[in-house]
Protein backbone atom coordinates (compact mmCIF):
# COMPACT_ATOMS: atom_id res chain seq x y z
CA UNK A 1 0.00 0.00 0.00
CA UNK A 2 1.74 3.37 -0.84
CA UNK A 3 2.01 5.82 1.23
CA UNK A 4 1.72 9.27 0.95
CA UNK A 5 3.91 10.99 -1.58
CA UNK A 6 4.98 14.11 -1.80
CA UNK A 7 6.62 15.87 -4.76
CA UNK A 8 8.92 17.59 -5.69
CA UNK A 9 11.14 16.69 -2.47
CA UNK A 10 13.29 19.67 -2.17
CA UNK A 11 13.13 23.15 -4.03
CA UNK A 12 14.78 26.62 -4.36
CA UNK A 13 13.17 29.82 -5.74
CA UNK A 14 14.07 32.90 -5.46
CA UNK A 15 12.18 36.04 -3.42
CA UNK A 16 9.21 37.30 -5.28
CA UNK A 17 8.18 33.86 -6.48
CA UNK A 18 5.33 31.45 -6.38
CA UNK A 19 5.79 27.96 -5.85
CA UNK A 20 3.52 24.90 -6.25
CA UNK A 21 3.66 21.55 -3.90
CA UNK A 22 1.83 18.57 -4.39
CA UNK A 23 0.40 15.90 -2.10
CA UNK A 24 -0.83 12.47 -3.47
CA UNK A 25 -2.94 10.65 -0.01
CA UNK A 26 -2.84 7.23 0.74
CA UNK A 27 -5.50 5.34 -1.27
CA UNK A 28 -9.05 5.90 -0.14
CA UNK A 29 -7.80 8.43 2.20
CA UNK A 30 -10.04 11.76 1.18
CA UNK A 31 -8.75 14.32 3.80
CA UNK A 32 -5.33 16.09 3.06
CA UNK A 33 -3.87 18.86 5.85
CA UNK A 34 -0.88 20.74 5.13
CA UNK A 35 1.79 21.49 7.76
CA UNK A 36 4.66 23.90 8.11
CA UNK A 37 7.48 22.68 10.20
CA UNK A 38 10.41 25.53 10.74
CA UNK A 39 13.46 24.90 13.82
CA UNK A 40 11.99 28.55 15.68
CA UNK A 41 8.11 27.54 15.51
CA UNK A 42 7.90 23.89 15.36
CA UNK A 43 4.90 22.22 13.28
CA UNK A 44 2.08 24.76 12.63
CA UNK A 45 -1.14 24.13 10.61
CA UNK A 46 -1.69 25.59 7.61
CA UNK A 47 -5.12 23.93 5.82
CA UNK A 48 -6.91 20.62 5.81
CA UNK A 49 -9.49 19.71 2.59
CA UNK A 50 -12.03 16.95 2.42
CA UNK A 51 -13.62 16.24 -0.23
CA UNK A 52 -12.60 19.22 -2.50
CA UNK A 53 -13.09 21.77 0.06
CA UNK A 54 -11.29 23.85 2.34
CA UNK A 55 -12.54 22.59 5.79
CA UNK A 56 -10.30 24.51 7.69
CA UNK A 57 -7.72 27.47 7.65
CA UNK A 58 -4.55 27.37 10.24
CA UNK A 59 -2.59 31.56 11.02
CA UNK A 60 -1.07 32.14 7.50
CA UNK A 61 -1.64 34.97 5.25
CA UNK A 62 -3.27 34.88 1.73
CA UNK A 63 -0.47 34.13 -0.10
CA UNK A 64 -0.79 30.23 1.37
CA UNK A 65 -3.28 28.95 -0.80
CA UNK A 66 -4.73 25.45 -1.82
CA UNK A 67 -6.92 22.74 -3.57
CA UNK A 68 -7.74 19.64 -3.13
CA UNK A 69 -9.46 17.35 -6.88
CA UNK A 70 -11.51 14.80 -7.29
CA UNK A 71 -9.09 12.03 -6.66
CA UNK A 72 -8.10 13.71 -2.95
CA UNK A 73 -4.82 14.70 -4.40
CA UNK A 74 -3.94 18.33 -3.73
CA UNK A 75 -1.36 20.85 -4.42
CA UNK A 76 -0.15 24.11 -1.99
CA UNK A 77 0.02 27.37 -3.44
CA UNK A 78 2.68 30.29 -1.91
CA UNK A 79 2.62 33.13 -3.95
CA UNK A 80 5.13 36.04 -3.75
CA UNK A 81 7.57 33.93 -1.56
CA UNK A 82 9.30 35.35 0.93
CA UNK A 83 12.83 34.41 2.99
CA UNK A 84 10.74 33.31 6.00
CA UNK A 85 8.76 30.81 3.70
CA UNK A 86 11.93 28.70 3.58
CA UNK A 87 10.94 25.45 5.33
CA UNK A 88 9.86 21.98 5.47
CA UNK A 89 6.39 21.44 4.23
CA UNK A 90 4.60 18.56 5.55
CA UNK A 91 1.32 16.80 3.89
CA UNK A 92 -0.72 14.57 6.25
CA UNK A 93 -3.61 12.19 4.97
CA UNK A 94 -6.61 10.65 7.29
CA UNK A 95 -9.23 8.20 6.05
CA UNK A 96 -11.69 10.51 8.47
CA UNK A 97 -12.40 13.76 8.75
CA UNK A 98 -12.06 13.04 12.53
CA UNK A 99 -8.71 11.37 12.72
CA UNK A 100 -9.93 8.42 14.16
CA UNK A 101 -7.37 6.24 12.68
CA UNK A 102 -4.68 8.76 13.16
CA UNK A 103 -2.49 10.82 10.35
CA UNK A 104 0.00 9.62 7.80
CA UNK A 105 2.68 11.98 6.89
CA UNK A 106 4.76 12.49 3.60
CA UNK A 107 8.51 13.05 3.24
CA UNK A 108 7.85 16.66 2.94
CA UNK A 109 9.01 19.42 0.64
CA UNK A 110 11.95 21.59 1.60
CA UNK A 111 11.45 24.59 0.16
CA UNK A 112 14.41 26.87 0.32
CA UNK A 113 13.46 31.11 -0.76
CA UNK A 114 16.61 32.63 -1.87
CA UNK B 1 -5.87 27.21 23.20
CA UNK B 2 -4.10 24.09 23.14
CA UNK B 3 -0.77 23.59 23.88
CA UNK B 4 1.37 21.30 23.83
CA UNK B 5 4.52 20.81 25.84
CA UNK B 6 7.29 17.96 25.51
CA UNK B 7 10.23 17.88 28.39
CA UNK B 8 12.59 17.61 27.84
CA UNK B 9 13.93 18.86 24.74
CA UNK B 10 16.77 16.96 24.46
CA UNK B 11 18.07 13.60 25.96
CA UNK B 12 21.46 11.73 25.33
CA UNK B 13 21.58 7.79 27.07
CA UNK B 14 23.60 5.31 26.32
CA UNK B 15 22.40 1.97 24.33
CA UNK B 16 20.40 -0.85 26.10
CA UNK B 17 18.79 2.02 28.96
CA UNK B 18 15.08 2.19 29.24
CA UNK B 19 13.73 5.67 29.11
CA UNK B 20 10.74 8.03 28.83
CA UNK B 21 9.57 10.66 26.72
CA UNK B 22 7.16 13.33 28.45
CA UNK B 23 4.35 15.23 26.57
CA UNK B 24 1.61 17.57 28.21
CA UNK B 25 -1.34 19.45 27.17
CA UNK B 26 -3.68 22.22 28.38
CA UNK B 27 -7.04 21.39 27.34
CA UNK B 28 -7.93 17.52 28.05
CA UNK B 29 -10.91 17.66 25.75
CA UNK B 30 -8.69 15.30 22.93
CA UNK B 31 -9.80 13.18 20.43
CA UNK B 32 -7.16 11.27 20.45
CA UNK B 33 -3.19 11.72 20.64
CA UNK B 34 -0.54 9.98 18.77
CA UNK B 35 3.06 9.98 18.93
CA UNK B 36 5.52 10.50 15.40
CA UNK B 37 9.20 9.79 15.07
CA UNK B 38 11.51 12.32 12.66
CA UNK B 39 14.52 11.51 11.39
CA UNK B 40 17.09 14.46 10.27
CA UNK B 41 15.45 16.30 6.89
CA UNK B 42 12.83 13.63 6.72
CA UNK B 43 9.35 13.54 7.19
CA UNK B 44 6.83 12.01 10.19
CA UNK B 45 6.71 8.40 11.36
CA UNK B 46 3.40 7.49 12.91
CA UNK B 47 4.76 5.23 15.98
CA UNK B 48 1.46 5.23 18.42
CA UNK B 49 -2.12 6.30 18.28
CA UNK B 50 -4.06 6.75 21.50
CA UNK B 51 -7.75 7.22 21.93
CA UNK B 52 -9.31 9.64 24.38
CA UNK B 53 -10.82 6.56 25.87
CA UNK B 54 -7.73 4.42 26.29
CA UNK B 55 -5.01 4.20 29.33
CA UNK B 56 -2.29 2.66 26.79
CA UNK B 57 -0.97 1.40 23.54
CA UNK B 58 1.95 -0.70 22.36
CA UNK B 59 4.11 -1.87 19.60
CA UNK B 60 6.82 -3.85 20.17
CA UNK B 61 9.34 -1.43 22.79
CA UNK B 62 7.23 1.16 22.52
CA UNK B 63 4.69 1.71 25.21
CA UNK B 64 2.76 5.41 25.30
CA UNK B 65 0.41 5.93 28.20
CA UNK B 66 -2.76 8.93 28.08
CA UNK B 67 -3.87 10.20 31.48
CA UNK B 68 -6.16 12.41 29.94
CA UNK B 69 -7.60 14.36 33.12
CA UNK B 70 -4.01 15.25 34.26
CA UNK B 71 -3.55 16.28 30.53
CA UNK B 72 -0.35 14.29 30.54
CA UNK B 73 1.23 11.54 28.14
CA UNK B 74 4.59 9.65 27.91
CA UNK B 75 6.46 7.78 25.74
CA UNK B 76 8.50 4.80 27.25
CA UNK B 77 11.59 3.08 25.20
CA UNK B 78 12.70 -0.06 26.38
CA UNK B 79 16.14 -1.45 25.67
CA UNK B 80 17.15 1.95 23.51
CA UNK B 81 18.82 1.02 20.55
CA UNK B 82 21.55 4.02 18.33
CA UNK B 83 18.72 3.46 15.58
CA UNK B 84 15.70 4.62 17.68
CA UNK B 85 17.86 8.29 17.61
CA UNK B 86 15.48 10.91 16.25
CA UNK B 87 13.40 13.77 17.22
CA UNK B 88 10.03 12.00 18.93
CA UNK B 89 6.73 14.32 18.26
CA UNK B 90 3.58 14.61 20.48
CA UNK B 91 0.29 15.71 18.64
CA UNK B 92 -3.08 16.02 20.17
CA UNK B 93 -6.27 16.13 18.32
CA UNK B 94 -9.31 18.28 19.79
CA UNK B 95 -12.47 16.70 20.32
CA UNK B 96 -14.22 16.43 17.20
CA UNK B 97 -17.74 18.69 17.03
CA UNK B 98 -17.32 19.51 13.74
CA UNK B 99 -14.84 22.32 13.67
CA UNK B 100 -11.24 22.24 14.03
CA UNK B 101 -9.50 19.41 11.80
CA UNK B 102 -5.63 19.83 13.21
CA UNK B 103 -3.37 18.37 15.29
CA UNK B 104 -1.56 20.53 17.29
CA UNK B 105 2.15 19.71 18.03
CA UNK B 106 4.75 20.00 21.00
CA UNK B 107 8.24 21.16 19.84
CA UNK B 108 9.54 17.57 20.40
CA UNK B 109 12.47 15.39 22.15
CA UNK B 110 15.99 14.81 20.25
CA UNK B 111 16.92 11.57 21.54
CA UNK B 112 20.57 10.62 21.19
CA UNK B 113 21.40 7.28 21.97
CA UNK B 114 24.98 6.52 22.20
CA UNK B 115 26.61 3.31 21.44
Amino acid sequence: KAGVTQTPRYLIKTRGQQVTLSCSPISGHRSVSWYQQTPGQGLQFLFEYFSETQRNKGNFPGRFSGRQFSNSRSEMNVSTLELGDSALYLCASSLLRQGTYGYTFGSGTRLTVV
Amino acid sequence: KQEVTQIPAALSVPEGENLVLNCSFTDSAIYNLQWFRQDPGKGLTSLLLIQSSQREQTSGRLNASLDKSSGRSTLYIAASQPGDSATYLCAVKKEWWGGSEKLVFGKGTKLTVNP
